[in-house]
């Protein structure tokens, strides 16, 4: 089956400190991979996407790579700021038995001054 | 570019009730897909539609049913009412294919008393 898991929050960092939000997921086909962001008061929005093996997804500082080999799609930055506090989704799509898309539980970031 | 529009943004209902959600695609998008969000979790896919016809689904029962219109606009129906079904519901509108980003409105909060 199709799933998606990500590190529990919340995350707590100080302004300028690196950001690691790990990734995985389980799927049937060859998924494509997205990081989605959801501001205090604000929708669901897109933050960044993959879509084949290798590929880098890049937006606002933060970067994921598609790592097949690991099932891995995890998300960086290297400096993040009290803006970047939201809660993060990964998810895949994939049209193997129809069009599904898969979300992770969330992981909420807190960045402090 | 108009966004995703939903209505209503907040909705009571009590179990054994039917209800319907509607849902406005982002101009220049032909898929709609649907998703159930309960309270800090992240959004469960229900279905997709594209051309009108069922694209894809989560696993939700047959009492979830959709319609989508020619001008890309969205309907979800939700028959017999469950406590359970208490939830944000999220329309997301975007291209056909697995590798295009999905747009979201900001909801629908239906309450089952």
């Amino acid at each position: 089956g199709n799933s998606v898991t990500q590190m529990e929050g919340p995350v707590t960092l100080s302004e300028e400190a690196f950001l690691t939000i790990n990734c995985t997921y389980t799927a049937t086909g060859y998924p494509s991979l997205f990081w989605y962001v959801q501001y205090p008061g604000e929708g669901l929005q897109l933050l960044l996407k993959a879509t084949k093996a290798d590929d880098k997804g890049s937006n606002k500082g933060f970067e994921a790579t598609y790592r097949k080999e690991t099932t891995s799609f995890h998300l960086e930055k290297g400096s993040v700021q009290v803006s970047d506090s939201a809660v993060y989704f990964c998810a895949l799509t994939t049209n193997t038995g129809g069009f599904k898309t898969i979300f992770g539980a969330g992981t909420r970031l807190f960045v402090k001054a | 570019e108009t966004g995703v529009t939903q209505s209503p943004t907040h909705l009571i209902k009590t179990r054994g009730q039917q209800v319907t959600l509607r849902c406005s695609s982002q101009s220049g998008h032909n898929t709609v897909s649907w998703y159930q969000q309960a309270l800090g979790q992240g959004p469960q896919f229900i279905f997709q539609y594209y051309r009108e016809e069922e694209n894809g689904r989560g696993n939700f029962p047959p009492r979830f049913s959709g319609l989508q219109f020619p001008n890309y606009s969205s309907e979800l129906n939700v028959n017999a009412l469950e406590l359970d079904d208490s939830a944000l519901y999220l329309c997301a509108s975007s291209s056909e294919g697995r590798d295009q980003p999905q747009h979201f409105g900001d909801g629908t909060r239906l309450s089952i008393l």
